[in-house]
């Protein structure tokens, strides 16, 4: 198993351009979620979705999107990027139901830089 | 709103010596987990603590949960170079419910000395 697969893993983007993150997961989970992680602050949830066509926000959405048109993909898209969105991004699935421990499961991680 | 809380953010410690770091956080929660993080890489899980009293040791490292309390702790016994990292307790924001959805505290970042 792959588990989670992120990519780009190294992104530079100009002010303004968009993009998007790419996140599939080969577990058969059914949550996934977004999350940056910015120097010395931890992770914040950025956007999660329970199921295939159900999303919603976490913690920090302004400036992302996302889809979950099947249950392994979850793309992040920027749009208009800002160098506040300078980070590094994460990727993780669970399945988080009863008699299962719901600990996450990361992707390596997408560095990306906005200047 | 769920805060996490990590103490202390940075611990440089000898080898062969013990120390704890700690984890408090502010609502009812009996799901708390450990994450592992290297410099550059992703974040493995080390524990999933489920229940009040929980207690898990893996080699050197040992962490436990005080739901009544709101607080884990997480004990290295004779700490050695290959624990250098930065470690991370996260609580379940649903409170034990089946959300999934984790707040992290902003992390421990471990150096162990010779």
């Amino acid at each position: 198993n792959a588990g989670v697969t992120q990519t780009p893993k190294f992104r530079i983007l100009k002010i303004g351009q968009s993009m998007t993150l790419q996140c599939t997961q080969d577990m058969n989970h059914n949550y996934m979620y977004w999350y940056r992680q910015d120097p010395g602050m931890g992770l914040k949830l950025i956007y999660y979705s329970v199921g295939a066509g159900i999303t919603d926000k976490g913690e920090v959405p302004n400036g992302y999107n996302v889809s979950r048109s099947t249950t392994e993909d979850f793309p992040l898209r920027l749009e208009l990027a800002a160098p506040s969105q300078t980070s590094v991004y994460f990727c993780a699935s669970s399945y988080p139901y009863s008699g299962n421990t719901g600990e996450l499961f990361f992707g390596e991680g997408s560095r990306l830089t906005v200047l | 709103e769920l805060k996490v809380e990590q103490n202390p953010l940075f611990l440089s410690m000898q080898e062969g010596k013990n120390y704890t770091i700690y984890c408090n956080y502010s609502t009812t929660s009996d799901r708390l987990y450990w994450y592992r993080q290297d410099p550059g890489k992703s974040l493995e899980s080390l524990f999933v603590l489920l229940s009040n009293g929980a207690v898990k040791q893996e080699g050197r490292l040992m962490a436990s949960l005080d739901t009544k309390a709101r607080l884990s702790t997480l004990h290295i016994t004779a700490a050695v170079h290959d624990l250098s990292a930065t470690y991370f307790c996260a609580v379940d924001h649903e409170g034990g419910g089946s959300q999934g959805n984790l707040i992290f505290g902003k992390g421990t970042k471990l150096s162990v000395k010779p």
